[in-house]
């Protein structure tokens, strides 16, 4: 059984720097690319970013409103993918999700864990 | 980047009914078009791949259909497990990026 398991929200002072990490079990993680995505209270789903594999690189992609704040990495060794979220703003307050992600004629969110909130406030 | 709109942002129907969701895409994504199911307070779930694949475990009664920029999410007689909000979301190109949700609530 896929099991995502997110861990490292809370709360931040804006400008403030956290980390999340993702514990993965169930499948072979260096096989798969991985994602974050959020939901900020009330609202709907935002990608944030995609991390590749070995083979590929570890290459990332990031959406326009975290790019050069957030930083994805993963070990395949630990099976752990992680997001450095630096110089928060409060709009980055919302529910972080990791995903396990596959290509399927589409890049797709196969399996998703249970989410972390984050909560950027003075 | 492709934008994602969906229609209707919310419908009330009744179990039994017949529920469609449409989503547009603002340029063509050919097929690399998703569906997820989201019930209030949990994490997305994977219902539909490639705009009409269904996700294995998945009820018959959930369809998609569509290619280029318009397609559709059919639930043919709805369930009262049914009633949740559903996302379409463009995986052809970077960013990635979601329709705003539908949400389908108990008539």
């Amino acid at each position: 059984e896929v099991q995502l398991v997110e861990s490292g929200g809370g709360l931040v002072q804006p400008g403030g720097s956290l980390r999340l990490s993702c514990a993965a079990s169930g499948f072979t993680f260096s096989d798969h690319y991985m994602d974050w995505v959020r939901q900020a209270p009330g609202k709907g789903l935002e990608w944030v970013g995609h991390i590749r594999r070995k083979p590929e690189g570890y290459t990332t992609d990031y959406a326009a409103s975290v790019k050069g704040r957030f930083f994805i990495s993963r070990d395949d060794s630990e099976n752990s993918l992680y997001l450095q979220m630096n110089s928060l703003k409060t709009e980055d307050t919302a529910v972080y999700y990791c995903t396990r992600t596959s290509w399927r004629s589409a890049v797709c969110f196969e399996d998703w864990g249970q989410g972390t909130l984050v909560s950027v406030s003075s | 980047d492709i934008q994602m709109t969906q229609s209707p942002s919310s419908v009330s129907a009744s179990v039994g009914d017949r529920v469609t969701i449409t989503c547009r895409a603002s340029q063509g994504i050919s097929s690399s078009l998703v569906w997820y199911q989201q019930k209030s307070g949990k994490a997305p779930k994977l219902l539909i791949y490639a705009a009409s694949s269904l996700q294995s475990g998945v009820p018959s009664r959930f369809s998609g259909s569509g290619s280029g920029t318009d397609f559709t999410l059919t639930i043919t007689s709805l369930q009262p497990e049914d009633f949740a909000t559903y996302y379409c979301q463009q995986g052809g190109s970077f960013p990635l990026t979601f329709g705003g949700g539908t949400r389908v609530e108990i008539k």
